[in-house]
């Protein structure tokens, strides 16, 4: 089984200031690791993916995370936030090996980003 | 750009109702799935198809079926609508080791 858990539910933050979204997560095999975003009354929108390779990935808008195997943790972040970033993000998992959690993405409860002027 | 539609952005239907919400994805992809997002819950996952006429439940597939004839088509299905199915809906296909791509989603009113 595979669980994500995000530990901020909501997120003040004012314009220009760097922002961090935490995930942790857990699995027994091996996983790949997901940042979407929902703009309100919309679908979600991939920001970054982990899949293998560099443990810094650099996504849409200016985000970036981290993934870190030792701590099961994949947080998100970005240096100077603006208006526009005012959305809900989500963090998902999924397995990359065989096993009846293959195939399946799992998400974290969302953490809702609100950027003050 | 892969394309995922959902047929319905608002649906509002009465308790006990059989209701039928359509998903179509345009890249061949092998994989859908449909989610429920609430508030504070995150998406949760009520099934998802790996091959036409295959079909696997998800975490939560109590009071739902789904249906897909298609390679592009995958339908969730209401038996008895209830009020606690108030949720939107969320379609989402994906192929391989990809990320999955999303619909706009459908926002189900139960009364």
């Amino acid at each position: 089984a595979q669980s994500v858990t995000q530990l901020d539910s909501q997120v003040p933050v004012f314009e220009e200031a760097p922002v961090e979204l935490r995930c942790n997560y857990s699995s027994s095999v091996s996983v790949y690791l997901f940042w979407y975003v929902q703009y309100p009354n919309q679908g979600l929108q991939l920001l970054l993916k982990y899949l293998s390779g560099s443990t810094l990935v650099k996504g849409i808008n200016g985000f970036e995370a981290e993934f870190n195997k030792s701590q099961t943790s994949f947080h998100l972040r970005k240096p100077s936030v603006h208006i526009s970033d005012t959305a809900e993000y989500f963090c998902a998992v999924r397995a990359n090996a065989g096993g009846t959690s293959y195939g399946k993405l799992t998400f974290g409860q969302g953490t809702i980003l609100t950027v003050h002027p | 750009d892969v394309k995922v539609t959902q047929s319905s952005r608002y649906l509002v239907k009465r308790t006990g109702e059989k209701v039928f919400l359509e998903c179509v994805q345009d890249m061949d992809h092998e994989n859908m799935f449909w989610y429920r997002q609430d508030p504070g819950l995150g998406l949760r996952l009520i099934y998802f198809s790996y091959d036409v006429k295959m079909k696997e439940k998800g975490d939560i597939p109590e009071g739902y079926s789904v249906s897909r004839e298609k390679k592009e088509r995958f339908s969730l299905i209401l038996e008895s609508a209830s009020t606690n199915q108030t949720s939107m809906y969320l379609c989402a296909s994906r192929q391989d080791v990809s990320e999955a791509f999303f619909g706009q989603g459908t926002r189900l009113t139960v009364v």
